[in-house]
């Protein structure tokens, strides 16, 4: 069965340091990879997706996440983290023989970011 | 932007009554989807829904539930009989054909049962 990964509950970055959270994902082929972000008491938006191709994708709000195969990995990361960047942080797979219908998420990561 | 919106924003009921929580996705969309998430828990798939009918359901959507899309613009979602375990927060997300299962989502109803 398909699972995802993320190894961090949560994670504490000062403002302006880089960041990078891990997700690992446990699928047969190369799924759908999406990464998403709910800040406290909304829902959840897209920061990026991967389905093919490059594997260094690009998302909103300076975020970019790669896709290695090897590591059954698609870490997200940013360079220089703003304070607005607090929030809950969720990796999430799509089953691409299923047309994608069902989406599996990851148990989040909540970011802290210190000034 | 489009988005998509749901109502209510909060719901709270009893245990054993039945709750209707209502979606309006995207207009061009054509896939929906529903997902939960408990109190500090991840973010769980309940149903996806295409052409007027389920296309995948995970094993908490139980005979509890149903889906609907009475008027071609909502899509709802209903819980029998609730228990105390459906509280939760409920999300709607709707994609565009094509579109390798991007959804947008919902701001989401809790919905409280006592």
């Amino acid at each position: 069965a398909q699972s995802v990964t993320q190894p961090d509950i949560h994670i504490t970055v000062s403002e302006g340091a880089s960041l990078e959270l891990r997700c690992n994902y446990s699928y047969g082929a190369t799924p759908y990879l999406f990464w998403y972000v709910q800040s406290p008491g909304q829902g959840l938006q897209l920061l990026l997706k991967y389905f093919s191709g490059d594997t260094l994708v690009q998302g909103i709000k300076g975020f970019e996440a790669e896709f290695k195969r090897s590591q059954s990995s698609f870490n997200l990361r940013k360079p220089s983290v703003h304070w607005s960047d607090a929030a809950e942080y969720f990796c999430a797979v799509g089953d691409p023989n299923t047309g994608g219908f069902k989406t599996i998420f990851g148990a989040g990561t909540r970011l802290f970011v210190k000034a | 932007e489009p988005e998509v919106t749901q109502t209510p924003s909060h719901q709270v009921t009893q245990m054993g009554q039945e709750v209707i929580l209502r979606c309006v996705p995207i207009s061009n969309h054509l896939y929906f989807y529903w997902y939960r998430q408990i109190l500090g828990q991840k973010v769980e798939f309940l149903v996806s829904f295409y052409n007027n009918e389920i296309s995948e359901k995970s094993e908490i959507f139980d005979d509890q539930f149903s889906v609907e899309r009475p008027d071609g613009s909502n899509f709802t979602l209903k819980i029998r009989s609730t228990k105390l375990e459906d509280s939760a927060m409920y999300f709607c997300a709707s994609g565009t054909l094509g579109s390798y299962n991007e959804q947008f989502f919902g701001p989401g109803t809790r919905l409280t049962v006592l």
